[in-house]
């Protein structure tokens, strides 16, 4: 059974433009749920999304989006990129809403220059 | 507000060592779960355990136990004979009732070394 899939792994972008990552679930799993993880800051949850719809929100900036796809396969997107944007986004997938174990991808790192 | 705090920020130990991290956590909740994963070099978070508030149980599994302590509010994890394999950051980590296991409130993690 193929794990949680991120693409890409690695992504420089510079201030002011915007990005998108994607991020494919365990096979059958419904919950797709994202963190951000920096030096400064540790893992912040940014959202969670379940059968296409946003369950939870974290306290990030409107600049940070996402959406969930009829194949549970998700996406994030950042706009307006600034340079503390730069980290580690963490995809995790959960086999249903009630579900209490969480797996993990391997991240996409963003560097915002 | 729920809270997961690690206070070892790094730890090294030497091969055949055992270690104890810690961790500490707040919530309002009666019931929870607690997590540990592990974070190699790679990035992945690898889940390690999961316990429910009402398990206070230790577990045991090969070289890996953790002790949950519900009057401290602490949740241990313990590497019985650690290898340099060990060597990742380890987070703690908090879901409450109402919340998927997919919501966790992290602790800050703990560096673990282990040197041969």
């Amino acid at each position: 059974k193929a794990g949680v899939t991120q693409t890409p792994r690695y992504l420089i972008k510079t201030r002011g433009q915007q990005v998108t990552l994607s991020c494919s679930p365990i096979s059958g799993h419904r919950s797709v749920s994202w963190y951000q993880q920096t030096p400064g800051q540790g893992l912040q949850f940014l959202f969670e999304y379940f059968s296409e719809t946003q369950r939870n929100k974290g306290n990030f900036p409107g600049r940070f989006s996402g959406r969930q796809f009829s194949n549970s396969r998700s996406e994030m997107n950042v706009s307006t990129l600034e340079l503390g944007d730069s980290a580690l986004y963490l995809c995790a997938s959960s086999s249903s809403e009630s579900s209490t174990e969480a797996f993990f991808g391997q991240g996409t790192r963003l560097t915002v220059v | 507000a729920q809270k997961v705090t690690q206070a070892q920020t790094e730890i090294s130990v030497v091969e055949k060592e055992d270690v104890t991290l810690d961790c500490v956590y707040e919530t309002r909740d009666t019931t929870y779960y607690l997590f540990w994963y592990k974070q190699p070099p790679s990035g992945e978070l690898v889940f390690l355990i999961r316990r429910n508030s009402f398990d206070e149980q230790n577990e045991i599994s090969g070289r890996y136990s953790w002790n949950f302590q519900k009057s401290t509010s602490s949740f241990n994890f313990t590497i019985t004979a650690s290898q340099v394999v060990d060597s990742a950051v380890y987070f703690c980590a908090l879901s409450e009732k109402g919340t998927s296991g997919s919501r966790l409130t992290f602790g800050e993690g703990t560096q673990l070394t282990v040197n041969p």
